[in-house]
């Protein structure tokens, strides 16, 4: 089966610039994450989407971080405006199960992202 | 609040040993551990996972063993091989939620 894309794998951008994130999970997967990892740490979960609803985005900094997942397939994160301290990958993944429920969470290739 | 720490952060050893990566977590309704290998450049693919009802589970040269008293988990590798180079995670998840907190990685090199 085709796994977690993301697109754009790089990107770069001045702080105070905007940017947006692509993801499209796994087909039939209902629940949808965006971790931020930081070089040389592990990933930290932004936001969980189950469907088009909000999981959990309680570490996500919404003064500048949103994200959305409409139509409960695709996802979009954006970050305006960024700051330097946005250097990161941001990772995608998806796990069929719904929230709650222990299922396998698989990850997409992720946007490295670099602040100038 | 939630922690997980993991140690090693670097581990070298040479082709044929085992290696030993060793989690602790600070939630004891933590029921889920999943491991993840993360090549370089590549994304976090899982490798093996154990729930907490368990206490070790084996698959080929992979095994994870949990200790629910002590509140912490370990990944060993027998007879490792040069592609099992890569930056390993631990992790863990909390009872009804899917959030999974993150150790900070193992940088394991197999030298041949």
């Amino acid at each position: 089966e085709a796994g977690v894309a993301q697109s754009p794998r790089y990107k770069i951008i001045e702080k105070r610039q905007s940017v947006a994130f692509w993801c499209n999970p796994i087909s039939g997967h209902a629940t949808l994450y965006w971790y931020q990892q930081i070089l040389g740490q592990g990933p930290k979960l932004l936001i969980q989407f189950q469907n088009n609803g909000v999981v959990d985005d309680s570490q996500l900094p919404k003064d500048r971080f949103s994200a959305e997942r409409l139509k409960g397939v695709d996802s979009t994160l954006k970050i305006q405006p960024a700051k330097l301290e946005d250097s990161a990958v941001y990772l995608c993944a998806s796990s069929f199960a719904l929230a709650g429920e222990l299922d396998t969470q698989y990850f997409g290739p992720g946007t490295r992202l670099t602040v100038l | 609040g939630e922690n997980v720490e993991q140690h090693p952060s670097t581990l070298s050893v040479q082709e044929g040993d085992s290696a030993v990566i060793k989690c602790t977590y600070s939630d004891s309704a933590s029921n889920y551990f999943p491991w993840y290998k993360q090549e370089l450049g590549k994304r976090p693919q899982l490798i093996i996972d154990i729930r907490s009802n368990v206490g070790e589970k084996k698959d080929q040269r992979i095994a994870v063993t949990l200790n629910k008293t002590a509140k912490h988990f370990s990944l060993h590798i027998t007879e490792t091989q040069p592609e099992d180079s890569a930056v390993y995670f631990c992790a863990a998840r909390k009872t009804n939620t899917d959030k999974l907190i993150f150790g900070t990685g193992t940088r394991l090199q197999v030298f041949p």
